[in-house]
């Protein structure tokens, strides 16, 4: 079956430093990717979708300058929180579309526990 | 390797039939559990989730689970379903110790034919 493969699925870092987090599609073209966030005792909340070779649609009350997305390839997107402060600790999740007028069907990665210090 | 398991991988029923997508996970400690549902062309949106409290978990149009830890299962029903209620559901958990972490199951596609 398709898989999502999501890369770190834990990081650490100091505050005011950026991590980058990777979401693969693993043997189908995604044009289509979702990132969400998970906050404690709170269900995911959609940040923005990345549409390959666009700028990426942001959900309202997300700082686009602050999380990054690029969507160079059809298999890879990137999600970079920059300048990451404590409050940006949270699960980052990615999905993905795998496109398909019968088969279309959501894929999602492993999860990115992110802990800003 | 801990898992959420969703049985079906695709359910088809006619309008007021009645709906039961079963979900299990194999997290020994404590958990949150919710149900997503994505509707074809949207993003996912959350029907239900359980945090503690009353096992009978009622969510948004019409949708319910219950939470029977002593079989690690957090199914989800609809007495009568509507054409509007065809969409891709989704099991997810969060044990508790492992932060906020939140996996999937693989996703139960309905279609509900009018």
């Amino acid at each position: 079956g398709a898989v999502v493969s999501q890369h770190p699925s834990w990081v650490i870092c100091k505050s005011g430093t950026s991590v980058k987090i990777e979401c693969r599609s693993l043997d189908f073209q995604a044009t289509t990717m979702f990132w969400y966030r998970q906050f404690p005792k709170q269900s995911l909340m959609l940040m923005a979708t990345s549409n390959e070779g666009s700028k990426a649609t942001y959900e309202q009350g997300v700082e686009k300058d602050k999380f990054l997305i690029n969507h160079a390839s059809l298999t890879l997107s990137t999600l970079t929180v920059t300048s990451a402060h404590p409050e940006d600790s949270s699960f980052y999740i990615c999905s993905a579309r795998r496109p398909g007028q019968v088969n279309e069907k959501l894929f999602f990665g492993s999860g990115t526990q992110l802990s800003v210090l | 390797a801990q898992s959420v398991s969703q049985h079906n991988h695709h359910v088809i029923l006619s309008e007021a039939a009645s709906l039961e997508l079963g979900c299990n996970y194999s997290y020994g400690g404590t958990v949150n559990l919710f149900w997503y549902v994505q509707y074809p062309g949207q993003h996912l949106q959350l029907l239900l989730k359980y945090f503690s409290g009353d096992p009978l978990v009622k969510g948004i149009k019409g949708f319910e689970a219950d939470f029977i830890k002593s079989k690690f299962s957090f199914n989800l029903r609809k007495p009568s379903v509507q054409w509007s209620d065809t969409a891709e559901y989704f099991c997810a958990v969060n044990p508790m110790a492992a932060g906020n972490k939140l996996t999937f199951g693989g996703g139960t596609r309905v279609l509900v034919k009018p």
